[in-house]
């Protein structure tokens, strides 16, 4: 079965760094999210992206974030300057449209 | 997007059936009902999607009655590998779509 993928896994920054988290969506999907889960909480959407360009984005999802599809698989999620705040597990999501929405196994990331 | 009202837990026996019964009372004549199964640490997991009356799967039923306004999953037989949270979700599943979660239903199931 066809599955989005993520990397890195798990990853350790200090606080003020830039992150970059990596997505490879389903290869026929056209719309791709990302979401967050603090530890303990809820799913939160973040962004979704379609036609190259952000759709919809959530209050989440200030200046200090960005998406990005560099070629015709990866599908980004920056965060330029992290903060403590920022700790949490990433989920990348992709849909072909119209139906069911597919995620991968998420980035933990954690900021020191 | 539709608010959903669902138990915050339920305890159940392995070779129980379990019914996780949705609230949904303000959906939109074009949303769809979805259910997510999430583990810990993991990314969720699509278990089943549905319009009205009834839809199943390899690993679960979705009832929905006429006016659409409630939901139950219904997972036959359980096992230890069940214990999850459980999310139920309504939205328009046409251009654009997206899923909002709420808090969801931890399901745990003993032996």
């Amino acid at each position: 079965e066809p599955e989005v993928t993520q990397t890195p896994s798990h990853q350790v920054t200090q606080m003020g760094q830039e992150v970059i988290l990596r997505c490879v969506p389903i290869s026929n999907h056209l719309y791709f999210y990302w979401y967050r889960q603090i530890l303990g909480q809820k799913v939160e959407f973040l962004v979704s992206f379609y036609n190259n360009e952000i759709s919809e984005k959530s209050e989440i999802f200030d200046d200090q974030f960005s998406v990005e599809r560099p070629d015709g698989s990866n599908f980004t999620l920056k965060i330029r300057s992290t903060k403590l705040e920022d700790s949490a597990m990433y989920f990348c999501a992709s849909t072909e449209g119209g139906n069911t929405i597919y995620f991968g196994e998420g980035s933990w990331l954690t900021v020191v | 997007l539709a608010k959903t009202t669902q138990p915050i837990s339920m305890d159940s026996y392995e070779g129980q059936e379990v019914n996780i019964t949705c609230s949904h009372n303000n959906i939109a004549t074009n949303d769809y009902i979805t259910w997510y199964q999430q583990f810990p640490s993991q990314g969720p997991r699509f278990i089943i999607q549905g319009y009205k009356t009834k839809v199943t799967n390899e690993v679960a039923s979705l009832f929905i009655p006429a006016d659409r306004k409630s939901s139950t999953l219904s997972l036959p037989r359980v096992s230890l590998s069940d214990t999850a949270v459980y999310y139920c979700l309504v939205g328009d599943v046409s251009n654009d779509y997206k899923l909002s979660f709420g808090a969801g239903t931890t399901v745990t199931v003993r032996a």
